[in-house]
């Protein structure tokens, strides 16, 4: 079936940048999010991008989307103790309702 | 900032008895979700939910839940009867497509069936 893949672990230092990588299967995913769950916490949104483009950028947060190797990124700029969490890739079909994830991305800064 | 919200944040409940889960999407939404995260695993889809109906469903998703959206804000998910692998966060999300198509989600409920 279609499965979305992310590596389970990262660990930067404060101030260096952090790049978190995702694969996907699904040739036809529209839409390709990143959410960011803190401890206890739920699914905080951060960004999306539409399989259109191959980049997005908001403020410390690049987005780059390889659409031909299904490779989604997220770049964390001068990266802070507090964006210590888990990272979800997930994608989603344009006529279809559910999202897949990724395992999530565990991202450790240290100071 | 309008948000999802979802209560109780804690459930404990022995097995074969009956949940619900409640949540409340943000207002000018019109899709709802439920989500489940087994502790250390994937967020899987549960099921969607349109203009009154259930739009998609997982195999996941059996006869034992339920949707409901009983007036004009709450939206729950039932389980009849708890087993032990209900264990899970679950997650409820809303969003308004056309647009953005983007699905915010609440803070999850977490439910312990002992």
């Amino acid at each position: 079936g279609e499965d979305v893949e992310q590596s389970l672990f990262l660990s930067v230092r404060e101030g260096d940048s952090s790049v978190i990588n995702c694969t996907y299967t699904d040739s036809s995913s529209t839409y390709l999010y990143w959410y960011k769950q803190e401890p206890g916490a739920g699914l905080q949104l951060l960004t999306y991008i539409f399989s259109n483009m191959d980049m997005k950028q908001d403020q410390r947060l690049t987005v780059l989307l390889n659409k031909k190797d299904k490779h989604l990124s997220l770049r964390i700029a001068d990266t802070q103790t507090g964006d210590s969490a888990i990272y979800f890739c997930a994608e989603k079909e344009g006529n279809n309702n559910d999202m897949r994830f990724g395992a999530g991305t565990r991202l450790t800064v240290k100071p | 900032e309008p948000e999802v919200t979802q209560t109780p944040s804690h459930q404990v409940t022995q097995m074969g008895q009956e949940v619900i889960l409640r949540c409340v999407p943000i207002s000018n939404h019109l899709y709802f979700y439920w989500y489940r995260q087994i502790l250390g695993q994937k967020v899987e889809f549960l099921v969607s939910f349109y203009n009154n109906e259930i739009s998609e469903k997982s195999e996941i998703f059996d006869d034992q839940f339920s949707v409901e959206r009983p007036d004009g804000s709450n939206f729950t998910l039932k389980i009849r009867s708890t087993k032990l692998e209900d264990s899970a966060m679950y997650f409820c999300a809303s969003d308004s497509p056309p647009g953005a198509d983007t699905q915010y989600f609440g803070p999850g409920t977490r439910l312990t069936v002992l």
